[in-house]
Protein backbone atom coordinates (compact mmCIF):
# COMPACT_ATOMS: atom_id res chain seq x y z
CA UNK A 1 0.00 0.00 0.00
CA UNK A 2 1.22 3.36 -1.23
CA UNK A 3 2.56 5.77 1.95
CA UNK A 4 3.57 9.14 2.40
CA UNK A 5 4.04 9.76 5.84
CA UNK A 6 4.92 13.00 7.66
CA UNK A 7 6.95 13.20 11.04
CA UNK A 8 3.93 15.45 13.15
CA UNK A 9 0.45 15.83 12.91
CA UNK A 10 0.18 18.67 14.96
CA UNK A 11 2.84 21.33 16.21
CA UNK A 12 3.43 24.55 17.80
CA UNK A 13 6.24 26.82 17.70
CA UNK A 14 7.19 30.26 18.47
CA UNK A 15 7.75 33.51 16.29
CA UNK A 16 12.19 33.20 14.78
CA UNK A 17 11.70 29.67 15.68
CA UNK A 18 14.03 26.89 13.03
CA UNK A 19 11.08 24.64 11.91
CA UNK A 20 11.93 21.30 10.19
CA UNK A 21 8.50 19.56 9.20
CA UNK A 22 9.83 15.86 7.46
CA UNK A 23 8.27 13.59 4.73
CA UNK A 24 8.95 10.47 4.09
CA UNK A 25 7.49 8.02 1.15
CA UNK A 26 8.14 4.58 0.45
CA UNK A 27 6.82 4.14 -3.21
CA UNK A 28 9.88 4.92 -4.75
CA UNK A 29 9.13 7.88 -5.87
CA UNK A 30 10.99 10.79 -8.07
CA UNK A 31 8.77 13.38 -7.12
CA UNK A 32 8.66 14.96 -3.59
CA UNK A 33 6.41 18.21 -3.13
CA UNK A 34 5.33 20.76 -0.17
CA UNK A 35 2.65 22.13 -0.36
CA UNK A 36 0.31 24.59 1.98
CA UNK A 37 -3.11 24.67 2.25
CA UNK A 38 -4.98 27.81 3.89
CA UNK A 39 -9.02 28.23 3.77
CA UNK A 40 -10.29 29.84 0.64
CA UNK A 41 -6.66 29.12 -1.42
CA UNK A 42 -6.80 25.31 -1.85
CA UNK A 43 -3.44 23.61 -2.09
CA UNK A 44 -0.17 26.14 -3.10
CA UNK A 45 3.15 24.56 -4.07
CA UNK A 46 6.14 25.87 -1.98
CA UNK A 47 8.61 23.37 -3.67
CA UNK A 48 9.06 20.27 -5.34
CA UNK A 49 11.81 18.06 -6.18
CA UNK A 50 12.70 15.77 -8.97
CA UNK A 51 15.57 14.09 -7.92
CA UNK A 52 18.22 13.60 -4.91
CA UNK A 53 19.65 16.71 -4.08
CA UNK A 54 17.46 18.18 -6.67
CA UNK A 55 14.54 21.43 -6.05
CA UNK A 56 12.35 23.80 -7.38
CA UNK A 57 10.81 26.93 -6.37
CA UNK A 58 6.85 26.49 -6.28
CA UNK A 59 4.86 29.54 -6.76
CA UNK A 60 5.20 30.55 -2.44
CA UNK A 61 9.03 29.82 -1.70
CA UNK A 62 9.56 33.28 0.34
CA UNK A 63 10.08 31.74 4.21
CA UNK A 64 10.66 28.92 3.10
CA UNK A 65 13.52 26.16 1.77
CA UNK A 66 14.05 22.26 1.57
CA UNK A 67 16.26 19.43 1.78
CA UNK A 68 16.47 16.20 -0.23
CA UNK A 69 19.49 13.80 1.03
CA UNK A 70 17.82 11.06 0.29
CA UNK A 71 15.06 9.49 -2.20
CA UNK A 72 12.42 8.31 0.29
CA UNK A 73 12.64 11.76 2.38
CA UNK A 74 12.00 15.08 1.91
CA UNK A 75 12.43 18.24 4.75
CA UNK A 76 10.34 21.48 4.45
CA UNK A 77 12.62 24.31 6.74
CA UNK A 78 11.23 27.19 8.38
CA UNK A 79 14.59 29.22 8.75
CA UNK A 80 12.89 31.80 11.01
CA UNK A 81 9.06 31.00 11.65
CA UNK A 82 6.51 33.85 11.41
CA UNK A 83 2.95 33.87 12.54
CA UNK A 84 1.97 34.22 8.50
CA UNK A 85 3.39 30.59 8.33
CA UNK A 86 0.68 29.12 10.41
CA UNK A 87 -0.91 26.56 8.16
CA UNK A 88 -1.86 23.02 7.28
CA UNK A 89 1.35 21.76 5.43
CA UNK A 90 0.88 18.54 2.77
CA UNK A 91 3.80 16.86 1.12
CA UNK A 92 3.17 14.68 -1.99
CA UNK A 93 4.95 12.35 -3.90
CA UNK A 94 5.12 10.79 -7.25
CA UNK A 95 6.19 8.78 -10.12
CA UNK A 96 8.37 10.63 -12.79
CA UNK A 97 7.88 12.52 -15.57
CA UNK A 98 3.86 11.95 -17.52
CA UNK A 99 2.57 10.73 -14.27
CA UNK A 100 -0.53 12.54 -12.81
CA UNK A 101 -0.93 10.90 -9.60
CA UNK A 102 0.44 12.48 -6.58
CA UNK A 103 0.22 10.76 -3.21
CA UNK A 104 -0.29 12.92 -0.17
CA UNK A 105 0.15 12.33 3.61
CA UNK A 106 -1.70 13.39 6.12
CA UNK A 107 -0.73 16.80 6.35
CA UNK A 108 1.22 18.72 9.12
CA UNK A 109 -0.80 21.65 11.56
CA UNK A 110 1.54 24.34 12.54
CA UNK A 111 0.40 26.81 14.84
CA UNK A 112 3.16 29.94 14.78
CA UNK A 113 2.68 31.97 18.05
CA UNK B 1 -2.34 34.31 -10.27
CA UNK B 2 -5.07 31.20 -9.95
CA UNK B 3 -4.27 28.65 -13.16
CA UNK B 4 -7.54 26.46 -12.19
CA UNK B 5 -10.70 28.56 -11.07
CA UNK B 6 -13.17 26.21 -9.44
CA UNK B 7 -16.48 27.09 -7.64
CA UNK B 8 -18.59 26.87 -6.12
CA UNK B 9 -16.94 27.19 -2.85
CA UNK B 10 -19.36 25.45 -0.86
CA UNK B 11 -21.99 23.18 -1.78
CA UNK B 12 -24.96 21.53 1.12
CA UNK B 13 -27.16 18.80 -1.26
CA UNK B 14 -29.98 16.58 0.07
CA UNK B 15 -28.95 13.08 0.13
CA UNK B 16 -29.70 11.34 -4.00
CA UNK B 17 -29.23 14.54 -4.97
CA UNK B 18 -26.66 15.32 -7.42
CA UNK B 19 -23.71 18.27 -7.06
CA UNK B 20 -21.87 19.77 -9.64
CA UNK B 21 -18.39 21.17 -9.32
CA UNK B 22 -17.09 23.75 -11.76
CA UNK B 23 -13.32 24.18 -13.06
CA UNK B 24 -11.96 26.20 -15.75
CA UNK B 25 -8.11 27.49 -16.94
CA UNK B 26 -6.64 29.44 -19.43
CA UNK B 27 -3.41 27.62 -20.14
CA UNK B 28 -3.95 24.86 -23.38
CA UNK B 29 -0.83 23.19 -22.24
CA UNK B 30 -2.72 21.47 -19.68
CA UNK B 31 -2.75 17.79 -20.63
CA UNK B 32 -4.36 16.05 -17.55
CA UNK B 33 -7.37 17.13 -15.16
CA UNK B 34 -7.91 14.95 -12.05
CA UNK B 35 -9.82 15.95 -8.87
CA UNK B 36 -8.91 15.00 -5.46
CA UNK B 37 -11.31 14.06 -2.51
CA UNK B 38 -10.16 15.86 1.29
CA UNK B 39 -11.88 13.95 4.35
CA UNK B 40 -11.07 16.10 7.20
CA UNK B 41 -8.06 15.20 9.25
CA UNK B 42 -6.53 13.38 5.96
CA UNK B 43 -4.54 14.67 3.05
CA UNK B 44 -6.40 14.65 -0.44
CA UNK B 45 -6.66 11.04 -2.54
CA UNK B 46 -6.71 11.15 -5.95
CA UNK B 47 -10.71 10.82 -7.37
CA UNK B 48 -11.23 10.76 -10.49
CA UNK B 49 -8.73 11.84 -13.61
CA UNK B 50 -9.26 12.68 -17.78
CA UNK B 51 -7.12 13.33 -20.35
CA UNK B 52 -8.26 15.89 -23.11
CA UNK B 53 -9.04 13.76 -25.82
CA UNK B 54 -12.21 12.69 -24.41
CA UNK B 55 -15.19 14.77 -23.08
CA UNK B 56 -16.72 12.15 -20.56
CA UNK B 57 -15.17 9.54 -17.78
CA UNK B 58 -17.28 7.85 -14.92
CA UNK B 59 -16.29 5.87 -12.35
CA UNK B 60 -18.77 4.67 -10.29
CA UNK B 61 -21.17 7.43 -9.19
CA UNK B 62 -18.66 10.17 -10.09
CA UNK B 63 -17.94 11.68 -13.53
CA UNK B 64 -15.91 14.64 -15.02
CA UNK B 65 -17.57 16.12 -18.05
CA UNK B 66 -14.47 17.75 -19.88
CA UNK B 67 -15.20 20.49 -22.71
CA UNK B 68 -11.81 21.56 -24.55
CA UNK B 69 -12.83 24.31 -26.53
CA UNK B 70 -14.56 26.18 -23.68
CA UNK B 71 -11.29 25.26 -21.10
CA UNK B 72 -13.77 23.98 -18.57
CA UNK B 73 -14.15 20.81 -17.01
CA UNK B 74 -16.75 19.61 -13.98
CA UNK B 75 -17.60 17.06 -11.31
CA UNK B 76 -20.80 15.05 -10.84
CA UNK B 77 -21.47 13.18 -8.16
CA UNK B 78 -24.65 10.73 -8.74
CA UNK B 79 -27.03 9.29 -6.22
CA UNK B 80 -24.99 11.78 -3.42
CA UNK B 81 -24.40 9.95 -0.05
CA UNK B 82 -23.58 11.85 3.46
CA UNK B 83 -20.18 9.75 3.25
CA UNK B 84 -19.13 11.79 -0.21
CA UNK B 85 -19.50 15.11 2.27
CA UNK B 86 -15.64 15.99 2.05
CA UNK B 87 -13.74 18.96 -0.13
CA UNK B 88 -13.00 18.31 -3.49
CA UNK B 89 -10.13 20.03 -5.14
CA UNK B 90 -9.81 20.19 -9.32
CA UNK B 91 -6.38 20.20 -10.92
CA UNK B 92 -4.30 20.56 -13.76
CA UNK B 93 -0.74 19.27 -15.23
CA UNK B 94 1.40 20.98 -17.51
CA UNK B 95 2.47 18.94 -20.63
CA UNK B 96 5.67 20.87 -21.41
CA UNK B 97 6.58 21.04 -17.68
CA UNK B 98 7.49 18.98 -14.41
CA UNK B 99 4.64 17.22 -12.69
CA UNK B 100 3.22 19.89 -11.36
CA UNK B 101 -0.01 20.14 -10.46
CA UNK B 102 -2.26 23.31 -10.35
CA UNK B 103 -5.01 23.27 -7.92
CA UNK B 104 -8.27 24.95 -7.57
CA UNK B 105 -9.58 26.76 -4.59
CA UNK B 106 -11.53 23.55 -3.61
CA UNK B 107 -15.57 23.20 -2.65
CA UNK B 108 -16.70 22.20 0.28
CA UNK B 109 -19.91 19.86 -0.11
CA UNK B 110 -22.15 18.55 3.17
CA UNK B 111 -24.65 15.99 1.57
CA UNK B 112 -27.54 16.35 4.01
CA UNK B 113 -29.02 12.72 5.22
Amino acid sequence: DVKVTQSSRYLVKRTGEKVFLECVQDMDHENMFWYRQDPGLGLRLIYFSYDVKMKEKGDIPEGYSVSREKKERFSLILESASTNQTSMYLCASSWGQGAGEQFFGPGTRLTVL
Amino acid sequence: QQQVKQSPQSLIVQKGGIPIINCAYENTAFDYFPWYQQFPGKGPALLIAIRPDVSEKKEGRFTISFNKSAKQFSLHIMDSQPGDSATYFCAAKDQTGANNLFFGTGTRLTVIP
